[in-house]
């Protein structure tokens, strides 16, 4: 089946540790995104790659990074660096050229906690 | 820079009635506008696009969405509303030409009552 896959699920992070997030597509999408989710706050893009080797920073990039070594996937590091990371991250991937097929997929998420 | 704004955090309705959430944007150019629906702790969902031509246009699950450019607003609409349509929508925009980042609004929670 075609999708977007993220693991795991759930993630607990100790105070000073990075983590990292998979994120994983078999649709052949060019571009791919990462968001964070918070009560109230919609989501805010945190990073995006609309091509292998190249990503850019979204509204909220700070203590976080990013790579994108192959077309299928895009893994997200939460760094000690980012001073509240528990949230609920969500990995999303598109086709880059304009068009009709515009829409972004969505994976499952994963609920990341400090504890 | 884009942006959304969905002015309503929660929407109620009885079920069976009509249903709107709001959506308004701002974007550079002419827009790719979307609808999402999230249940909890799950991904978001995709609904509807508006990306040119007709102004309303139809998705899944009964829902609707009327673009009206002057007033850059793209509000999602239902004739007649369910129990099971209670979620959290998001709306997003897009700048048209390829390759553009995606932007939310904050979401508006809709709840169907019996």
């Amino acid at each position: 089946d075609g999708g977007i896959t993220q693991s795991p699920k759930y993630l607990f992070r100790k105070e000073g540790q990075n983590v990292t997030l998979s994120c994983e597509q078999n649709l052949n999408h060019d571009a791919m995104y990462w968001y964070r989710q918070d009560p109230g706050q919609g989501l805010r893009l945190i990073y995006y790659s609309q091509i292998v080797n190249d990503f850019q920073k979204g509204d909220i990039a700070e203590g976080y990074s990013v790579s994108r070594e192959k077309k299928e996937s895009f893994p997200l590091t939460v760094t000690s660096a980012q001073k509240n990371p528990t949230a609920f991250y969500l990995c999303a991937s598109s086709f880059v050229a304009a068009g009709a097929n515009t829409e972004a997929f969505f994976g499952q998420g994963t609920r990341l906690t400090v504890v | 820079a884009q942006s959304v704004a969905q002015p309503e955090d929660q929407v109620n309705v009885a079920e069976g009635n009509p249903l709107t959430v709001k959506c308004t944007y701002s974007v550079s150019g002419n827009p790719y506008l979307f609808w999402y629906v999230q249940y909890p702790n799950r991904g978001l969902q995709f609904l509807l696009k508006y990306i040119t031509g007709d102004n309303l246009v139809k998705g899944s699950y009964g829902f609707e969405a009327e673009f009206n450019k002057s007033q850059t607003s793209f509000h999602l609409k239902k004739p007649s509303a369910l129990v099971s349509d209670s979620a959290l929508y998001f709306c997003a925009v897009r700048a048209s030409g390829g390759g553009n980042k995606l932007t939310f609004g904050t979401g508006t929670q809709l709840k169907v009552e019996l």
